[in-house]
């Protein structure tokens, strides 16, 4: 069974404060993604990474993929009360009858405060 | 397009009864994917739909649950014989072939009282 372990699981912190979240999978997957997804709204798509070592940046969000492709992060800088919510990462399965299905990390609920 | 409709968002029953949630993807999105969240924790996987062919159903979906897409367009989610441990947000998501990403509906919240 693959899973994805997600840390913290918990964050609260002040505004402008830089904050990490940290995705580790057991095994490899052929891309993995981060959602957003506020209160009784679903996920929302930031990012999808593909290539081992890969880095991409989304305004003040900078996600990297490791070099073995089995864990990722997301780093949020000068955070700010907007960016509350429930950040999700999600492993997205490579071949069978899987292909396309997301396995999906605990999540981790970000507060900002003013 | 409107992106992926989910109706009803809220839906209150009564343990034992059987509800039936509807999901409509995006219009040109060939795969439909049905999970299952609960407060605080990420989605799990329950189902999912190429066109109209239910390609893989996860141990989650025991007997109760069934899920139709019959013309390859809307689907259905239908949870038999309620009970208070089906209370969670169900969700749906399309894409295309590709997988280039998942585009989620806003959910239908189930209480089962």
């Amino acid at each position: 069974t693959q899973l994805l372990e997600q840390s913290p699981q918990f964050l609260s912190i002040q505004e402008g404060e830089n904050l990490t979240v940290y995705c580790n999978s057991s095994s490899v997957f052929s891309s993995l993604q981060w959602y957003r997804q506020e209160p009784g709204e679903g996920p929302v798509l930031l990012v999808t990474v593909v290539t081992g070592g890969e880095v991409k940046k989304l305004k003040r969000l900078t996600f990297q993929f490791g070099d073995a492709r089995k864990d990722s992060s997301l780093h949020i800088t000068a955070a700010q009360p907007g960016d509350t919510g429930l950040y999700l990462c999600a492993g997205v399965h490579a071949g069978g009858t899987s292909y396309g299905k997301l396995t999906f990390g605990q999540g981790t609920i970000l507060t900002v405060h003013p | 397009d409107t992106g992926v409709s989910q109706d009803p968002r809220h839906k209150i029953t009564k343990r034992g009864q059987n509800v039936t949630f509807r999901c409509d993807p995006i219009s040109e999105h060939n795969r439909l994917y049905w999970y299952r969240q609960t407060l605080g924790q990420g989605p799990e996987f329950l189902t999912y739909f190429q066109n109209e062919a239910q390609l893989e159903k996860s141990r989650l979906l025991s007997d109760r649950f069934s899920a139709e897409r019959p013309k390859g367009s809307f689907s259905t989610l239908e949870i038999q014989r309620t009970e208070q441990g089906d209370s969670a947000m169900y969700l749906c998501a399309s894409s295309r072939q590709e997988v280039s990403g998942y585009t989620f509906g806003s959910g239908t919240r189930l209480t089962v009282v």
